[in-house]
């Protein structure tokens, strides 16, 4: 089945630091990929819809310049915390549609603490 | 009405049970529905989809009431690597967003 790889797995940082995750789709091409974030004991928030070549869709509430997302490939798309606070600490996880269109293959999530 | 709604939990039952969970929705034209599973600190991983009445594999069975609005999982048998939280998925019919539930805890016991 389609597979997405999503790095790094845990980053630990400091405040005021950005951090970079990558979501990748390895066997088939994803023009949209869409960015979660779950907080402890609560359902996944869909931040962002990453569309290749255009500009990110992003969720009410989700500051459009604290999280950047560019999609640059069919098969990249990647999301800058910047300036990063401890209340960004999080699970961050990306996810595509895959080939069909209906299922959503999930990256393996990125946990997100910062000092 | 929440777009989609699950049975709050957790649910805490012992090994060899039997258990179900409800999911409602709100939008009538929705087509398909999905279970998921996730682990603590994990991603969620596809565990069933149902596009007409029902699906069954093994000891999962998801049942779909289009008149009530609502989907339900059964697990049978219930094991302790059951244990985790399952959500449900609504993609809307014109192919957006795909909408989770909150998710539905499940604690199995020996």
């Amino acid at each position: 089945g389609a597979v997405v790889s999503q790095h790094p797995s845990r980053v630990i940082c400091k405040s005021g630091t950005s951090v970079k995750i990558e979501c990748r789709s390895l066997d088939f091409q994803a023009t949209t990929m869409f960015w979660y974030r779950q907080f402890p004991k609560q359902s996944l928030m869909l931040m962002a819809t990453s569309n290749e070549g255009s500009k990110a869709t992003y969720e009410q509430g989700v500051e459009k310049d604290k999280f950047l997302i560019n999609h640059a490939s069919l098969t990249l798309s990647t999301l800058t915390v910047t300036s990063a606070h401890p209340e960004d600490s999080s699970f961050y996880i990306c996810s595509a549609r895959s080939p069909e269109g209906e299922k959503l293959f999930f990256g393996s999530g990125t946990q997100l603490s910062v000092l | 009405r929440k777009e989609v709604e699950q049975d709050p939990g957790p649910f805490n039952v012992p090994e060899g049970a039997t258990v179900a969970f409800n999911c409602t929705y709100s939008n009538s034209a929705s087509q398909s529905f999905f279970w998921y599973r996730q682990d603590c600190r994990k991603e969620p991983k596809l565990l069933m989809s149902v596009y007409s009445s029902g699906n069954e594999d093994g000891r999962f069975t998801a049942q779909l009431n289009r008149a009530s609005q609502y989907i339900s999982l059964l697990i049978r048998d219930s094991k302790l690597s059951d244990s985790a939280t399952y959500l449900c998925v609504v993609p809307p019919a014109w192919g957006g967003k795909l909408i989770f539930g909150q998710g539905t805890e499940l604690s199995v016991k020996p």
